[in-house]
């Protein structure tokens, strides 16, 4: 099993670009997410998903969309990027109730917005 | 509202040396506590849990006592190796809500020297 995996590894765009960044799992996990990681602030969610075709906004939504049209992946786009979303993001994905918390992580997507 | 608490980095040790990272938490209900690890360039990885207050999480030699009374859950490990150097998160994750969202601290940076 791969896991959880993204794609691209890392980026740059310039300001006003537009890109998605894409998460896969083979683990059959209901619930998947996508966080996003800066220097001294932990991780912190920017939406999540309960289910194919679910969608949520989590603690930082604000520039960001997602889509779940597969139950394996996890769509996060930024339609017009700012330099604000320089960041490191994580996507994770976890089982639904039965599964007591535990996420799984890929290895992350780094983006620098010029 | 949620919140998770840790000790502030970084932290410097010498190989075999005695590692606390103090975790605090504040949640309502009763929330299952998380230690995960990030090694340099990599994603998160879970290292122990625990999901019920007097429960002890241990992996890899690290262990945490979740302590319901003092809302803490403190990792320790006896003997730190070179390999431990890593950036260890603290987490939470509420028993409330359907989407099992993790709570993360900011994150403590371990450093073992040789």
């Amino acid at each position: 099993n791969a896991g959880v995996t993204q794609t691209p590894k890392f980026r740059v765009l310039k300001t006003g670009q537009s890109m998605t960044l894409l998460c896969a799992q083979d683990m059959n996990h209901e619930y998947m997410y996508w966080y996003r990681q800066d220097p001294g602030m932990g991780l912190r969610l920017i939406h999540y998903s309960v289910g194919e075709g679910t969608t949520a906004k989590g603690e930082v939504p604000d520039g960001y969309n997602v889509s779940r049209l597969k139950k394996q992946n996890f769509l996060l786009g930024l339609e017009s990027a700012a330099p604000s979303q320089t960041s490191v993001y994580f996507c994770a994905s976890s089982y639904g109730t039965s599964g007591r918390g535990t996420q799984y992580f890929g290895p992350g997507t780094r983006l620098l917005v010029l | 509202g949620n919140s998770v608490t840790q000790m502030e980095g970084p932290v410097t040790l010498s190989e075999e040396a005695f590692l606390t990272i103090n975790c605090t938490y504040t949640a309502t209900g009763y929330p299952s506590l998380f230690w995960y690890v990030q090694y340099p360039g990599e994603g998160l990885q879970l290292l122990l849990k625990a999901t019920k207050a007097d429960d002890k999480g241990s992996n890899k030699g690290f262990e945490a006592t979740y302590r319901k009374e003092t809302t803490s859950f403190h990792l320790e490990k006896g003997s730190v190796q070179v390999s431990d150097s890593a950036v260890y998160f603290c987490a939470l994750n509420a028993s409330s809500g359907s989407a099992r969202q993790l709570t993360f601290g900011s994150g403590t940076q371990l450093t073992v020297l040789p």
